[in-house]
């Protein structure tokens, strides 16, 4: 099974920055198959990103995602104070997919 | 606009099977795509249990495959999820999703809202 670590654990930034959310793998991601998720308190999660950099449907052009291999970002250029949330990454290159444990990103 | 609603018990004792229905609209789920549970602790990440096609196919998590059983039914446009012999770690908000697979495993673009099973006596 591939573990997906992400860091930091929380990030605290104020309206305006830049976000850089990090996954990494305990190992190659096949095929860049990873993908980011948002999730607000009390709702489901929201895919951002799949295929390590395209967004999906209707997600704002300020989320990028890049990386491959084992090591994957999740990039907000600027944060909207909607965008205040817990963050996942997962990948779906092996025949279980897994997420990460998640990254806070909280206002400063 | 495709929506998904989960509904089941809300509590759940332990040893007995935890039993959750994904309703689909706006999407004929015989129309392709597997469709999958994912589940979440309180305050813990996500873990993907297991998904399913309209024929039938499935494919599961293995740490989970021996208690899970995920079923459709297309004339109603739902599929179920079935948990035999709960325990306490079974406490957790359950999700379904659409589940876009790949060549291996998939991801999920469309999500329920989510129900809580408590597994308690």
């Amino acid at each position: 099974e591939i573990v997906l670590t992400q860091s930091p654990g929380t990030l605290s930034l104020s309206p305006g920055e830049r976000a850089t959310l990090s996954c990494r793998a305990s190992q190659s991601v096949s095929s860049s198959y990873l993908a980011w998720y948002q999730q607000k308190p009390g709702q489901a999660p929201r895919l951002l990103i799949y295929g390590a950099s395209s967004r999906a449907t209707g997600i704002p052009d300020r989320f990028s995602g890049s990386g491959s291999g084992t090591d994957f970002t999740l990039t907000i250029s600027r944060l909207e104070p909607e965008d205040f949330a817990v963050y996942y990454c997962q990948q779906y290159g092996s025949s279980t997919g897994t997420f990460g444990q998640g990254t806070k990103v909280e206002i400063k | 606009q495709v929506q998904l609603q989960e509904s089941g018990p809300g509590l759940v004792k332990p040893s007995e099977t935890l039993s959750l229905t994904c309703a689909v609209s706006g999407y004929s789920i015989s129309s392709g795509y597997y469709w999958g549970w994912i589940r979440q602790p309180p305050g813990k990440g996500l873990e993907w249990i297991g998904s399913i096609y309209h024929s039938g196919s499935t494919y599961y998590n293995p740490s989970l495959k021996s208690r899970v059983t995920i079923s459709v039914d297309t004339s109603k446009n739902q599929f179920s999820l079935k948990l035999s012999s709960v325990t306490a770690a079974d406490t957790a908000v359950y999700y379904c999703a659409r589940d876009l697979i790949t060549d291996s495993s998939g991801y999920y673009d469309y999500w329920g809202q989510g129900t809580l099973v408590t597994v308690s006596s």
